[in-house]
């Protein structure tokens, strides 16, 4: 089955840049979502179909994807940006097709 | 306002079953796939069952392929999990989902989740 691995934390300071990363066999070939979930809530989609942004999130969270490496972005990071992070394609490939999410990232605002 | 709500959680023993429900509204039900994606405690996600708009197409995680059963009415604006032969690893929270299709799309909306606990 495809695995997508992610780091499983990332540490930023206030104000600086953190990026995730979701590996992935050829994940350039697929469309990669991102999600956000914050302690005890539901996970919101940041980043979709790769770089698009859905209404109401940030211009500072972007996303990009090529190869076997998927990235997000979270520019001039803040302390509500503090949460874990996971990545999600459709893996087709195989005799039972589905979704797969990625390991996750805690990302921890300094 | 999209609101997906989920129900039927709750303490079952080994061997059980449980059956969630999805209760949706403010858009049209009927136009969108459905998902289910779990959170066992302190774990990551795991997606659990789509459903297709019409119910043509349904698919589950091999983890539990052949004891869960996705469904959807239309009528009622609800998605259903029906959970046979449960298992501890079945512990989690269970969230509902939205996309505008099956494959490459996006989960848009989720619910609050309803948690689901085997246990003896």
């Amino acid at each position: 089955s495809y695995v997508l691995t992610q780091p499983p934390s990332v540490s930023v300071a206030p104000g600086k840049t953190a990026r995730i990363t979701c590996g992935g066999n050829n994940i350039g070939s697929k469309s990669v979502h991102w999600y956000q979930q914050k302690p005890g809530q539901a996970p919101v989609l940041v980043i979709y179909y790769d770089s698009d942004r859905p209404s109401g999130i940030p211009e500072r969270f972007s996303g990009s994807n090529s190869g076997n490496t998927a990235t997000l972005t979270i520019s001039r990071v803040e302390a509500g940006d503090e949460a874990d992070y996971y990545c999600q394609v459709w893996d087709s490939s195989s005799d039972h097709p589905g979704y797969v999410f990625g390991t996750g990232t805690k990302v921890t605002v300094l | 306002e999209v609101q997906l709500v989920e129900s039927g959680g709750g303490l079952v023993k080994p061997g059980g079953s449980l059956r969630l429900s999805c209760a949706a509204s403010g858009f049209t039900f009927s136009s969108y796939s459905m998902n289910w994606v779990r959170q066992a405690p302190g774990k990551g996600l795991e997606w659990v069952s789509s459903i297709s708009s019409s119910s043509s197409y349904i698919y589950y995680a091999d983890s539990v392929k052949g004891r869960f059963t996705i469904s959807r009415d239309n009528a009622k604006n609800s998605l259903y999990l029906q959970m046979n032969s449960l298992r501890a690893e079945d512990t989690a929270v269970y969230y509902c989902a939205r996309s505008k299709g099956l494959g490459k799309y996006y989960f848009d909306y989720w619910g609050q989740g309803t948690l689901v606990t085997v246990s003896s």
